[in-house]
Order: C-alpha cells, then structure tokens, then sequence
C-alpha cells in the first residue's frame, strides 16, 4: 500500500505570505497527486489535479507542483478566505490521503 | 453546478445494516465513476468504495471487503452504499464523491450499543 505523509499538520501564517504545504508518497506515484481544500461544515472542494493542473474556478494564487514521490501545494498570497484543512489524495495505486494539514491565519 | 446529497446516515448497533443513499444532479451521472470515501471522528480520510459507470466493476479496501457494498442506478442518478455487519470502528462521516473531482456534504454514521 501506498503511504502518504503530509507536512505541516497545522500552519499559521500571516495575510499575503507565501504558504507551502508538503505530501511526500512512500514510492513513485508519477503524478496522481490531487489536492483538496475543506473548510468547516463544507465538503471538501478539489484545487489542484495530477499534481500542477488547476481545477476550474479556483484562484490562481494556489498552485501546485511535483511528480514521482514528492508534491508541494502552493498559495502565493495568503487570503482570509484561505483558512481551511488541506490535504493530498495519491490515485496511482488505489487512493490514499495525506493526513491534513490545517491552516489559519496568524 | 455539481450537487452530492447524501442520505440514510444515523446510529446503528454493532453489527446491524444500514443503506446510505446519495443523489446526484447537474451532471451526466452514468458517464462517471462514483466512490464513497469516509472521515472517522479526529482520524484521516478512508477511500471505501469505487464502482465503474455502468455498475458492473466495483473495487473495495480489505478494512470494509465482504461487509460493504457499493451500486448505482444510472436512471435514477443514485448512489447506494449497503453496509453490513457494521464496527465501531465504521464510526465516521461518508462522503458521496464523482470520483476524485467532487464530494458531497457527507452524512454521518455512528455504530454504538
């Protein structure tokens, strides 16, 4: 089975700073790597597919790279809007999450 | 604009059966696959169920296999997830998802005596 580790678990970070968030896969995952934002009492809402695609309508301040094992999610300005938990889901071999990392403003 | 509203969540006693329930709107249901993922209470997400688009392929983690099943009814754009022999530790809130792309709200399923 395929292990997904995401760092930080929690983030705070202050109005416009550059905000990276890490899922590293325990073996090659290409880039089946998909990021999720979920904010309280909201379904979880995809961002980023295939590991830099970005899903239709999300802003552009987040972005994301990566391929092979280690992935990295971007926001580039920090918005109030931002304050969420975000995770990683591998689909290359079956689906597994990143443990969530959860972000406030500071 | 996609729509998952899941239903049929509750509490149930160990060991007993429940039927989660999801209907699906503004999208071409029968043209995607559909899953079910779970969150248990302060624990990580648990992808439990996949089923191709016409019903006839369905996929499950060893954790739910044999106890979990997943189906469809492509008329009437539903999603079914049938749980038997229900765990505490099946504890959690369930997410309808069109695959990877989109998810419901969730409902949430308590096993205790």
């Amino acid at each position: 089975d395929i292990q997904m580790t995401q760092s930080p678990s929690f983030l705070s970070a202050s109005v416009g700073d550059r905000v990276t968030i890490n899922c590293k896969a325990s073996q090659n995952i290409n880039r089946y790597l998909n990021w999720y934002q979920q904010k309280l009492g909201e379904a979880p809402k995809l961002l980023i597919y295939n590991a830099n695609s970005l899903q239709t309508g999300i802003p552009s301040r987040f972005s994301g790279s990566g391929s092979g094992t280690d992935f990295t999610l971007t926001i580039s300005s920090l918005q109030p809007e931002d304050v969420a938990t975000y995770f990683c889901l591998q689909h290359n071999s079956w689906f597994t999450f990143g443990s969530g990392t959860k972000l406030e403003i500071k | 604009e996609v729509q998952l509203v899941e239903s049929g969540g509750g509490l149930v006693q160990p060991g007993r059966s429940l039927k989660l329930s999801c209907a699906a709107s503004g999208f071409t249901f029968s043209n995607y696959y559909m899953a079910w993922v779970r969150q248990a209470p302060k624990k990580g997400l648990e992808w439990v169920a996949t089923i191709s688009t016409s019903g006839s392929r369905t996929y499950y983690p060893d954790s739910v296999k044999g106890r979990f099943t997943i189906s469809r009814d492509n008329a009437k754009s539903s999603l079914y997830l049938q749980m038997n022999s229900l765990k505490s530790e099946d504890t959690a809130t369930y997410y309808c998802a069109r695959h990877t792309t989109h998810w419901g709200q969730g409902v949430m399923v308590t096993v205790s005596s």
